[in-house]
């Protein structure tokens, strides 16, 4: 069954802080990873997309690491700030379609 | 600064009744999506359309569920009738696909839903 786990399922941290969230997944055929930010009463925003060839994708103080091997990525936020707290979203896209298939999200906290 | 509308923002309304979501893509953009929101499930994919032909709804209850494109700068998504169970967020995206996918989607603000 095509699934995708996220970790923790939140996380409060201190202002200035790196965090790094998890996603695995168990999609095939595979065509690549979205992270989302979401903000509260938002719509998602994508932050990173990464294909089967992609390791790693930095947006700002966003980094997305991928190990198609492992079905494993990663997003490491950098020297947090208070405008990080969200929820973060991996989205894996199917081979040959866009149907996706999203994680729970990770509720992150960021503060003072 | 292009953006994703939708319409109505939030709506309330009896059990039984129909319900309309209205969305406008970005201008130039070929692939529109829709989602439904809930604390409990997440995002959940009901319906997408590339170049206004659909392409997959299989997300969504084909009972009660109906989703168009009547042009490219319009998306509808209906529900008739309406159950308490369909409450949730609704979101529209729309990107452009210039391949095989991976585009980037940009999400609107939602349509929140109650039914009670």
């Amino acid at each position: 069954k095509n699934q995708v786990e996220q970790s923790p399922q939140s996380l409060i941290i201190l202002e200035g802080k790196n965090c790094t969230l998890q996603c695995n997944y168990t999609v095939s055929p595979f065509s690549n990873l979205r992270w989302y930010k979401q903000d509260t009463g938002r719509g998602p925003v994508s932050l990173t997309i990464m294909t089967f060839s992609e390791n790693t994708k930095s947006n700002g103080r966003y980094t997305a690491t991928l190990d198609a091997d492992t079905k494993q990525s990663s997003l490491h936020i950098t020297a947090s700030q208070l405008s990080d707290s969200a929820s973060y979203i991996c989205v894996v896209s199917l081979s040959g379609n866009t149907p996706l298939v999203f994680g729970k999200g990770t509720r992150l906290s960021v503060i003072a | 600064d292009a953006r994703v509308t939708q319409t109505p923002r939030d709506k309330v309304t009896e059990m039984g009744q129909e319900v309309t979501m209205r969305c406008q893509p970005i201008l130039g953009h070929n692939t529109v999506f829709w989602y439904r929101q809930t604390m409990m499930q997440g995002l959940e994919l009901l319906a997408y359309f590339r170049n206004r032909a659909p392409l997959d709804d299989s997300g969504m209850p084909k009972d009660r569920f109906s989703a168009e494109m009547p042009d490219a700068t319009l998306a509808t998504l209906k529900i008739q009738p309406s159950e308490p169970r369909d409450s949730a967020v609704y979101f529209c995206a729309s990107g452009l696909a210039l391949g095989t996918g991976g585009e980037t989607q940009y999400f609107g603000p939602g349509t929140r839903l109650l039914v009670l």
